[in-house]
């Protein structure tokens, strides 16, 4: 069974930063695009950055952009969202995806979410 | 404001049908396979239809998808009260060189 579970959201400072994590499970997690796409609770989806499967090609909404890095660790099958310079805009909750195989930019498989909250 | 554009809001009453509709331009849905998604209440979002018109296996046929030029639609059929949701359209963007969503339109069930 495919699993994404996100962690790391909580509350921090304007300026601060944080880093979340998504232990994804049930699937061979390098074989896998992979996204994160962030939610202000009664607002729409927005897409944040994507990551090829080998982690050499990346890409960022232009919001994020110089803030936050999106990485993967294979071997601890986990995908990470470092976020620096954090404004109260980027409030959210943070869903992590995986691209279905073969089918670019379609995420077949979503986290429950991580709500993140920038806030003095 | 979005570059793709979604009607904020839809309803039908069961049984009826509804069309949902994605416009955009030569950058993303002209150049692109769309991407459709379904927002039950408080969860996570849901792939409903990817490559323009594929259902994944366990999406009903009631629900199915069309793209033309620059501009996309989702169609529900025999529609029940379970598919009140909010509907997303998402596809890549040459320009913005990233994936845009819709605003998203909530589907009321009546």
């Amino acid at each position: 069974e495919v699993r994404l579970v996100e962690s790391g959201g909580g509350l921090v400072q304007p300026g601060g930063s944080l880093r979340l994590s998504c232990a994804a499970s049930g699937f061979t997690f390098s074989d896998y695009f992979m996204h994160w796409v962030r939610q202000v609770p009664g607002k729409g989806l927005v897409w944040v950055a994507r990551l090829s499967n080998n982690g050499r090609s990346s890409a960022y909404a232009a919001s994020v952009k110089g803030r936050f890095t999106i990485s993967r660790d294979t071997a601890k099958n986990t995908l990470y969202l470092q976020m620096n310079s954090l404004r109260v805009d980027d409030s959210a909750v943070y869903f992590c995806t995986r691209d279905r195989r073969w089918e670019p930019n379609s995420s077949d498989y979503w986290g429950r979410g991580t709500l993140v909250t920038v806030s003095s | 404001q979005s570059v793709l554009t979604q009607p904020p809001a839809e309803s039908g009453t069961p049984g009826q049908s509804v069309t949902i509709s994605c416009s955009g331009s030569s950058f993303n849905i002209g150049s692109h396979a769309v991407n459709w998604y379904q927002q039950l209440s408080g969860t996570a979002p849901r792939l409903l239809i990817y490559a323009n018109d594929q259902r994944p296996s366990g999406v009903p046929d009631r629900f199915s998808a069309s793209k033309s030029g620059t501009s996309a639609s989702l169609a529900i059929s025999g529609l029940q009260s379970e598919d009140e949701a909010d509907y997303y359209c998402a596809v890549w963007d040459d320009s913005l060189i990233g994936v845009v969503f819709g605003g998203g339109t909530k589907l009321t069930v009546l």
